[in-house]
């Protein structure tokens, strides 16, 4: 079975203030992880995802997330926060046969 | 442009009737996938297909039926078993595998009263 735990269903940054979004995952395969953006009343999209090889990942918009597997996490950080980011960030894993698991979702609020 | 489409965006229902919600794809994709979202609990797997003329439930299938007669569509239908229709619906496909990253339509926010 895998799990996902995003911590902070609501995180506030100031406008330029460095974005850190936390996900830890359980998985008793080699996960493939996956972050995704949803804005209001929208599906969802695919900001960047992690497979093998360099743990370090770039996406869209300037994001990037790193996979610890010693810390099972896969945060999601980006240096300058902009009004355009407010969202709401899905961190989600899969691996073997299991199908992908969502965790619950952090609401970024940006403040001007 | 390939992408999914999902119809309508909002539905109203009254209780007791069933009502069935759209999702085409045309990214010849072959797994296909419904999801609920609520406030607060992220995104819950109602049915998914890899192939034609085959489904799987999901974490949350009661009250909920699918059906996969062409590649490119697969049409939730929302029963009058189903306990709390009203929510946001979102329709996925991914090229096969179950591993790979997820394309979403826009949703169809449903009301039921």
């Amino acid at each position: 079975a895998q799990s996902v735990t995003q911590l902070g269903s609501h995180v506030s940054v100031s406008e330029g203030a460095l974005v850190l979004l936390r996900c830890n995952y359980s998985s008793s395969v080699p996960p493939y992880l996956f972050w995704y953006v949803q804005y209001p009343n929208q599906g969802l999209q695919l900001l960047l995802k992690y497979t093998t090889g360099a743990t370090l990942v770039k996406g869209i918009n300037g994001f990037e997330a790193e996979f610890k597997k010693s810390e099972t996490s896969f945060h999601l950080t980006k240096p300058s926060a902009h009004m355009s980011d407010a969202a709401e960030y899905f961190c989600a894993c899969s691996g073997g046969y299991q199908k992908v698991t969502f965790g619950i979702g952090t609401k970024l609020q940006v403040i001007p | 442009d390939g992408g999914i489409t999902q119809s309508p965006k909002y539905l109203f229902r009254k209780e007791g009737q069933n009502v069935t919600l759209s999702c085409e794809q045309n990214l010849n994709h072959d797994a296909m996938y419904w999801y609920r979202q609520d406030p607060g609990q992220g995104l819950r797997l109602i049915y998914y297909s890899q192939i034609v003329n085959d489904f799987q439930k999901g974490d949350i299938a009661e009250g909920y039926s699918v059906s996969r007669e062409k590649k490119e569509s697969f049409p939730l239908t929302v029963t009058s078993a189903q306990k709390n229709p009203t929510a946001f619906y979102l329709c996925a496909s991914t090229k096969g595998e179950l591993l790979d990253e997820q394309y979403f339509g826009p949703g169809t926010r449903l009301t039921v009263t």
